[in-house]
């Protein structure tokens, strides 16, 4: 298996602007997580679903984020309109019922000018 | 009542010398205790995890003290080596509720040839 897939790696984008992160979990594993992780707020939970189904939102920091899980394959992160302090590295995890370890993607590395 | 708190915010160790990052929690309804392993522009990865009904773990060099009366736990790395230099982060889960992780601020460690 190839691991969490996220995409893009690295995004650049000017204020205002609407960003959209990408995440393919790891096949047959029904849980997926959204991370944020900054120097100051170390990593922070954002959101995560179960079979698709958004559990616990109350990460998400204000209206201008929203994520969803069409199916369960893929997942994505969209931040509208982003601002400078959105930038931090998002982490996709994802993991399975029968088994406790979260296996995280590589990130994407957002930076908001 | 959520937070994990680490300690201390970085290490610098002797090759062949031991790691020692402290963890404490508040809430007594969390009971599984994983440690992170993050090298730069890696996401994290499981290292080791630890349940209440035990005091201690064990996996080749890594082991997790845990003190469940303070409501700590530690993790030492034995022979520490110049390739056990990431930043480790613990954190803390309520399994039979919901996998959210709660992680501590982390603690980058360095370990000098």
């Amino acid at each position: 298996d190839a691991g969490v897939i996220q995409s893009p790696r690295h995004e650049v984008t000017e204020m205002g602007q609407e960003v959209t992160l990408r995440c393919k979990p790891i096949s047959g594993h029904d849980y997926l997580f959204w991370y944020r992780q900054t120097m100051m707020r170390g990593l922070e939970l954002l959101i995560y679903f179960n079979n698709n189904v958004p559990i616990d939102d109350s990460g998400m920091p204000e209206d201008r984020f929203s994520a969803k899980m069409p199916n369960a394959s893929f997942s994505t992160l969209k931040i509208q309109p982003s601002e400078p302090r959105d930038s931090a590295v998002y982490f996709c995890a994802t993991q399975t019922s029968a088994n406790n370890e979260q296996f995280f993607g590589p990130g994407t590395r957002l930076t908001v000018l | 009542q959520q937070q994990v708190k680490q300690s201390p915010q970085s290490l610098i160790v002797q090759k062949g010398g031991i790691s020692i990052i402290n963890c404490a929690y508040e809430n007594t309804a969390f009971d599984y205790f994983p440690w992170y392993q993050q090298f730069p522009g890696k996401g994290p990865a499981l290292l080791i995890a630890i349940r209440p009904d035990v005091s201690e773990k064990k996996e080749g060099r890594f082991t997790i003290s845990f003190n469940k009366s303070a409501k700590q736990f530690s993790l030492h790395i034995m022979d520490s080596q110049p390739g056990d230099s990431a930043t480790y982060f613990c954190a803390a889960s309520m399994l039979d509720s919901s996998y959210k992780l709660i992680f501590g601020s982390g603690t980058r460690l360095l370990v000098r040839p």
